[in-house]
């Protein structure tokens, strides 16, 4: 089946450091791609959606100059946590689909600690 | 806009019981509903998806229904086993992208 890698599954880093997150699709080209953000005891909540080469489009609330997200490739889609605060750490995670009437497929997550 | 809602929020249960997982949405305008489990610090597993023109879907121990109308899904596990043990996610798609996702119910099940 389709499979969607993220990369780190865990990083910790210090207050002010910025972080990127990759997504990718190993077998299949994803034209979306989705990033999501789960904190602790709560569902998963929409951040953003970016199609490939173009801007990505950003749910209410979400900052977008704080959440750099590049999909440059068919193939991969990063999310930057810039300045990373203690408040941004959460758990992220990343879906990838085909075409438009294909279903979602969703890496396995990166759980970000900002000391 | 589309409002998810899981209950009960946390159960725990003897090993062997069935059980039932309830979700409900705001708008039944939907393209599909989706049950997923996520084990703790991991991502989603898809359990079962059913399309709007479905009613449900069987996968071993495990039955999804959907009443669109009335704006409701359950999620029946049968023979409950201690490896259920997970949060369980209801999501809906309202069109070819977005999913928007209940607050989960917390399943325990006890040897």
């Amino acid at each position: 089946g389709a499979v969607v890698s993220q990369h780190p599954s865990w990083v910790i880093c210090k207050s002010g450091t910025s972080v990127k997150i990759e997504c990718r699709s190993l077998d299949f080209q994803a034209t979306t791609m989705f990033w999501y953000r789960q904190f602790p005891k709560q569902s998963l909540m929409l951040m953003a959606t970016s199609n490939e080469g173009s801007k990505a489009t950003y749910e209410q609330g979400v900052e977008k100059d704080k959440f750099l997200i590049n999909h440059a490739s068919l193939t991969l889609s990063t999310l930057t946590v810039t300045s990373a605060h203690p408040e941004d750490s959460s758990f992220y995670i990343c879906s990838a689909k085909a075409e438009s009437n294909q279903p979602q497929h969703f890496g396995d997550g990166t759980r970000l600690s900002i000391l | 806009k589309q409002e998810v809602t899981q209950i009960p929020a946390a159960l725990s249960v003897p090993e062997g019981e069935n059980l039932v997982l309830n979700c409900s949405f705001t708008d039944s305008a939907i393209y599909n509903l989706q049950w997923f489990r996520q084990d703790p610090g991991k991502g989603l597993t898809s359990l079962l998806l059913i399309q709007s023109s479905q009613r449900e879907q069987t996968s071993g121990r495990l039955n999804a229904s959907l009443d669109k109308s009335s704006g409701r899904s359950t999620l029946y596990i049968a023979a409950s086993q201690p490896g259920d043990s997970a949060t369980y996610l209801c999501a809906v798609r309202h069109n070819f992208n977005k999913f928007y996702f209940g607050s989960g119910t917390k399943l325990n099940v006890k040897p």
